[in-house]
């Protein structure tokens, strides 16, 4: 069974600053999706980011990005330039042949 | 995109009672998946929904615990039955447009205490 592991149960970052969450996961399979959802206190799960692994390069939107490495079995997100907005528990979720699995989350504070 | 509505959105409910939720999206999907977030914690699929056939439960739920109906592509209920305290959780909705790989669509989720 997949698995999708976050390390870190909360993070806090300086207003303006970068921040780097971890994800690891494991799987035997080849073709899957990585996704990094946001819930916000207002607990509407948000898709941040999706990486498909048959892809190399990392895939950004706007302030947020990721470091895929497929042989580590590592996906990390980078947000840049964080905001108070983006205060809010972040999931890692693993997609192969069948259902969607989630990590733990981490929950990111943003400092003003 | 999609919009999902759910209701209610929170209930406190008494041990024993049953509750059913309801799940409306604003365009016709193929499979629905209800979701259940113990405080503190992640995601753990109950099951999925197809409209026409019977949903399809995962590993540690079961149908009389958690009846499904969908009947219609826009519509579905969750009914959680003979409520303990252990069931107090969120339980969310959502839909994928795109199939395996696509984004998936988030109802903003019902909370749930059982006193």
């Amino acid at each position: 069974a997949q698995t999708v592991t976050q390390s870190q149960p909360e993070m806090s970052v300086q207003e303006a600053e970068t921040v780097t969450l971890s994800c690891t996961y494991d799987t035997s399979e080849s073709d899957y999706y990585l996704f990094w959802y946001k819930q916000p206190p207002s607990r509407q799960m948000i898709l941040v980011i999706r990486q498909e692994a048959y892809k190399q390069q990392n895939a950004t939107e706007n302030r947020f990005s990721v470091n895929f490495q497929k042989a580590a079995k590592s996906f990390s997100l980078k947000i840049s330039d964080s905001q108070l907005g983006d205060a809010a528990m972040y999931f890692c979720a693993f997609q192969g042949a069948q259902k969607l699995v989630f990590g733990q989350g981490t929950r990111l504070t943003i400092n003003p | 995109s999609a919009v999902i509505s759910q209701k209610p959105s929170r209930d406190i409910c008494q041990r024993g009672t049953s509750l059913t939720i309801q799940c409306q999206v604003d365009s016709q999907v193929t499979m629905m998946f209800w979701y259940r977030q113990q405080p503190g914690q992640s995601l753990t699929l109950i099951a999925t929904a197809n409209q026409g056939s019977e949903a399809t439960y995962e590993s540690g739920f079961v149908i009389d615990k958690f009846p499904i109906s969908r009947p219609n592509l826009t519509f579905s209920t969750l009914t959680v039955s003979n409520m303990s305290p252990e069931d107090s959780s969120i339980y969310l909705c959502s839909v994928d447009l795109g199939g395996r790989g696509g984004e998936q669509f988030f109802g903003p989720g019902t909370r749930l205490t059982v006193l």
